[in-house]
């Protein structure tokens, strides 16, 4: 199985600050990587599919960038609705693996 | 709207199945997939399988291979997901999530989530 390392897995932030998360994968993914974000009690939300495509609706705040293994998440300029848990998925091979995910805390 | 609603909560007792629904609308069914993923409290996500809305054909992580079933009523446009054999650390909330059926598209529809409970 392809395992996805995130780093930091618990970040503290100020609003308007710009935020990165890494996630590794054990082999090469290509491009098949996708983040969600998730709030308490609520389901995932997808923001970002294909490594750095945003679907529609997702503020432009949030990119994503890398291929192969090494992947980032960020958030130009974190808002007080960011606070969150995200995690990074990949779809290239199966079983889909998710990271461990990066709970995002607003100072 | 486009929107996939799950049955309701369940609490089981070890040894039980547990059969949990997913009704899709406001898309064509047969045009995606709908992939199950569970969460236990406090834990990060865990993908179960997917079936394909068009043909019904499954794919399942090994973990679950055997105690899991995943079938689906294109009739209905709804997904079923049954788990047997349950055990405490079942304990845990379910997600349906419908995708496209080409994958790196990624989850784009969450289900509600349905919390299932194994206890005694």
């Amino acid at each position: 199985d392809i395992q996805l390392t995130q780093s930091p897995s618990f970040l503290s932030a100020s609003v308007g600050d710009r935020v990165t998360i890494t996630c590794r994968a054990s082999q090469g993914i290509g491009s098949y990587l996708a983040w969600y974000q998730q709030k308490p009690g609520r389901a995932p939300k997808l923001l970002i599919y294909a490594a750095s495509t945003l679907p529609s609706g997702v503020p432009l705040r949030f990119s994503g960038s890398g291929s192969g293994t090494e992947f980032t998440l960020t958030i130009s300029s974190l808002q007080p609705e960011d606070y969150a848990t995200y995690y990074c998925q990949q779809l290239t091979n199966y079983p889909v693996t998710f990271g461990g995910g990066t709970k995002v805390e607003i100072k | 709207q486009v929107q996939v609603v799950q049955s309701g909560a369940e609490v089981k007792k070890p040894g039980a199945s547990v059969k949990v629904s997913c009704k899709a609308s406001g898309y064509t069914f047969t045009s995606y997939a709908v992939h199950w993923v569970r969460q236990a409290p406090g834990q990060s996500l865990e993908w179960m399988g997917w079936i394909n809305g068009d043909n019904g054909n499954t794919k399942y992580s090994q973990k679950f291979q055997g105690r899991v079933t995943l079938t689906s009523d294109t009739s209905a446009s709804t997904a079923y997901m049954e788990l047997s054999s349950l055990r405490s650390e079942d304990t845990a909330v379910y997600y349906c999530a419908r995708a496209p059926l080409v994958e790196i598209y990624g989850i784009d529809v969450w289900g509600q989530g349905t919390t299932v409970t194994v206890s005694s």
